[in-house]
């Protein structure tokens, strides 16, 4: 297990199209979390998962947004109708149960709405 | 709303000097504070887990404190490298919410 994966890297996008990224975490980590990036932030928290639970989701998430974590390993983030304010880092991170257990992060999917 | 702050925004530094930076959060309902490097084009690296008062953490050239009665937490750097450029984030986790709440990050660059 070489840490967290995330697929794909770099995405452009047209305006209106809807846009998916996947996660693959630590295997031993039962925590997978999602978080935005834009220029100048701090790393903006999206939503986390217990296992296959989806435990909390932030108010910054409209309702284009879903998260999905099938069976408590790989999980998908889904913007829909992608709009030029969706610009952003996605950093996906995994880690144990304990609240003080560090984070394994991804390097990221980079996603440019035009 | 947690407001977990960084200061400085940015730094400039020369090869060889030694640097800090803060990270202030609210002290109540605390759980621990967090550090990480993130270099451009790679992922966040955690650099330090720290939940103690007092707290003391060291990693080669790189070091940190924690005081959580006052809400703050440095990080230093001693002889600073230009392989140390990077963003340093600090965040935050409090006792009733697992997920990490960032701050802006300071951003530090060393030249030769």
């Amino acid at each position: 297990d070489t840490g967290v994966s995330q697929n794909p890297r770099h995405k452009i996008t047209k305006r209106g199209q809807n846009v998916t990224f996947r996660c693959d975490p630590i295997s031993e980590h039962n925590r997978l979390y999602w978080y935005r990036q834009t220029l100048g932030q701090g790393p903006e928290f999206l939503t986390y998962f217990q296992n296959e639970a989806q435990l909390e989701k932030s108010r910054l998430l409209s309702d284009r947004f879903s998260a999905e974590r099938p069976k408590g390993s790989f999980s998908t983030l889904e913007i829909q109708r992608t709009e030029q304010g969706d610009s952003a880092m996605y950093l996906c991170a995994s880690s144990l149960r304990d609240r003080g257990a560090g984070y394994t992060f991804g390097s990221g999917t980079r996603l440019t709405v035009v | 709303i947690l407001n977990v702050e960084q200061s400085p925004q940015s730094l400039h530094v020369q090869e060889g000097d030694s640097t800090n930076f803060t990270c202030s959060f609210p002290s109540s309902n605390f759980y621990a504070l967090h550090w990480y490097r993130w270099e451009t084009a790679k992922s966040p690296e955690a650099l330090f887990v720290m939940t103690l008062n007092g707290d003391e953490k060291k990693k080669g050239r790189i070091s940190a404190t924690l005081n959580t009665k006052e809400g703050y937490s440095y990080l230093y750097i001693k002889g600073s490298q230009p392989e140390d450029s990077a963003t340093y984030l600090c965040a935050l986790t409090t006792g009733t919410a697992s997920k990490l709440t960032f701050g802006t990050g300071t951003r530090l660059q060393v030249t030769l």
